[in-house]
C-alpha cells in the first residue's frame, strides 16, 4: 500500500538550517508531484511547497520564499526539503503529501521540527 | 493568502448530523471546484475524506459529503458515529500553484 515515511526533524537552533526527508513506497513515485504541509503546535495545516513528478517545477508559499529548497530523487524514491534560516515560528510538524492536482490523497505520519534555543 | 474560515467546533449525538462550512473567497472557494476535506485525529495525519467539493474517496464513508455555493463549502457527516470525533479541514485551490486550507473545526460527538 502507498506508505510516505518523513524524517530528519529534530530540535535546531534559530538560524540554522534542516533538511527532511519523505521516503515513498506502494506506488510509482516518479509518476507524481509532491507537497510538503506544515501544522504548527495546536495550530492548522498550512501549505509549504510543491514539487512535480520530473522536479522541473517548484512552488511555495510566499512566507518561506527564499529559506526552503524542495528537492527529489526518482532513483531512490525521496522527496527533500532544506530548510534555511530557521525561526522560532517555523516550528510544526511537517508532512509530506502526494499530489493529485486538486488535493493530497496520501500523506505521511509527519516530522517534527522545532527551532529554539 | 488567507486561511478559510471554519466554525470552531461542531457536535452532535450519534445519529444526527453535523455541518462544517468554509468560507473563503472568489479567488480560491469560489473560483475552483477544487475544494478537498482532511480529517485528522489527535496525534494522526490528515486523511482525505472529499475531493473536487463532493467526490468521495475509495473507502470513505457515503456519510460523508461535500457541496459548495459561491465562496462556502461545506462537510456533512451524516448519522455520526463515535469514531467521526477529530479535527476536520477544508482546503481549496488558489490558483498561482497555492493552496489553502481552512481553520479547523472540532466534530464532538457528544
Amino acid at each position: 500500500q502507498v506508505q510516505l515515511v518523513e524524517s530528519g526533524g529534530g530540535v535546531v537552533q534559530p538560524g540554522r538550517s534542516l533538511r527532511l526527508s519523505c521516503e515513498a513506497s506502494g506506488f510509482t513515485f516518479s509518476g507524481y508531484g509532491m507537497h510538503w504541509v506544515r501544522q504548527a503546535p495546536g495550530k492548522g495545516l498550512e501549505w509549504v511547497a510543491f514539487i512535480s513528478d520530473d522536479g522541473s517545477y517548484k512552488y511555495s508559499v510566499d512566507s518561506m520564499k527564499g529559506r526552503l529548497a524542495i528537492s527529489r530523487d526518482n532513483s531512490r524514491n525521496t522527496l527533500y526539503m532544506q530548510l534555511n534560516s530557521l525561526r522560532t515560528e517555523d516550528t510544526a510538524v511537517y508532512y509530506c503529501a502526494r499530489d493529485r492536482a486538486t488535493h493530497f490523497d496520501c500523506w505521511g505520519q509527519g516530522t517534527l521540527v522545532t527551532v529554539s534555543s | 493568502q488567507s486561511a478559510l474560515t471554519q466554525p470552531p467546533s461542531a457536535s452532535g449525538s450519534p445519529g444526527q448530523s453535523v455541518t462544517i462550512s468554509c468560507t473563503g473567497t472568489s479567488s480560491d472557494v469560489g473560483g475552483y471546484n477544487y475544494v478537498s476535506w482532511y480529517q485528522q485525529h489527535p496525534g494522526k495525519a490528515p486523511k482525505l475524506m472529499i475531493y473536487d467539493v463532493s467526490e468521495r474517496p475509495s473507502g470513505v464513508p457515503d456519510r460523508f459529503s461535500g457541496s459548495k455555493s459561491g465562496n462556502t463549502a461545506s462537510l456533512t457527516v451524516s448519522g455520526l458515529q463515535a469514531e467521526d470525533e477529530a479535527d476536520y479541514y477544508c482546503s481549496s485551490y488558489a490558483g498561482s500553484n497555492n493552496y489553502v486550507f481552512g481553520t479547523g473545526t472540532k466534530v464532538t460527538v457528544l
